[in-house]
């Protein structure tokens, strides 16, 4: 199972909003509305940021939003804040035999 | 409050084994699946394994599968990964994670992991 495909990279100046796309195919992304984001600051453990493609837990600011069409599925940071600097991952349920496959993961860097 | 703490890790050699531990408290253990996902050093993360809430699915990477055995005791509230086999690739920080319900929902709490590091 290959991994999702993220951009390494991202970034925006505090107050601006910062996109990141999840590619995967139609056996992941495309097959299940299982798509998850995750945030990790360096050190930490990842913390569950959007799940079922749009959805956020609670305590999670409405800043983060999530979608997605056919096999790629975006992250959303609007009004950008200094905490939100940190590494992103995707994530998607995969299937009985498979079953979950993370992405490359991109490092958002706030100007 | 939920919490997850793993234990377990350490340094050990090509071939060797290796059990972790995950002690999980303030929530009802039984009721949610958990998983195993590692992040080797400086790469991204890695899906491992889950379980069912009553153990008795189970489900494997195929990185490990063959080679890894997860478990879990209800009783005890603990979630367990035996590590046989081991390779260099294995070196990795372990974390412990428990699904929001059942296996095909998403890792809500996790924990603060344990090293696990494979070298001669």
């Amino acid at each position: 199972q290959s991994a999702l495909t993220q951009p390494p990279s991202a970034s925006g100046s505090p107050g601006q909003s910062v996109t990141i796309s999840c590619t995967g195919t139609s056996s992941d992304v495309g097959g299940y509305n299982y798509v998850s984001w995750y945030q990790q600051h360096p050190g930490k453990a990842p913390k569950l940021m959007i799940y079922e493609v749009s959805k956020r837990p609670s305590g999670v600011p409405d800043r983060f939003s999530g979608s997605k069409s056919g096999n790629t599925a975006s992250l959303t940071v609007s009004g950008l804040q200094a905490e939100d600097e940190a590494d992103y991952y995707c994530s998607s349920y995969a299937g009985s035999n498979n079953f979950y496959v993370f992405g490359t993961g991109t490092k958002v860097t706030v100007l | 409050e939920v919490q997850l703490l793993e234990s377990g890790g350490g340094l050990v050699q090509p071939g060797g084994s290796l059990r972790l531990s995950c002690a999980a408290s303030g929530f009802t253990f039984s009721n949610y699946a958990m998983t195993w996902v590692r992040q080797a050093p400086g790469k991204g993360l890695e899906w491992v394994s889950a379980i069912s809430g009553r153990g008795d699915s189970t489900s494997y990477a195929d990185s490990v599968k063959g080679r890894f055995t997860i478990s879990r005791d209800n009783s005890k509230n603990t979630l367990s990964l035996q590590m046989n086999s081991l390779r260099a690739e294995d070196t990795a920080v372990y974390y412990c994670a428990s699904h929001m319900t059942s296996v095909t929902t998403p890792f809500d709490y996790w924990g603060q992991g344990t090293l696990v590091t494979v070298s001669s």
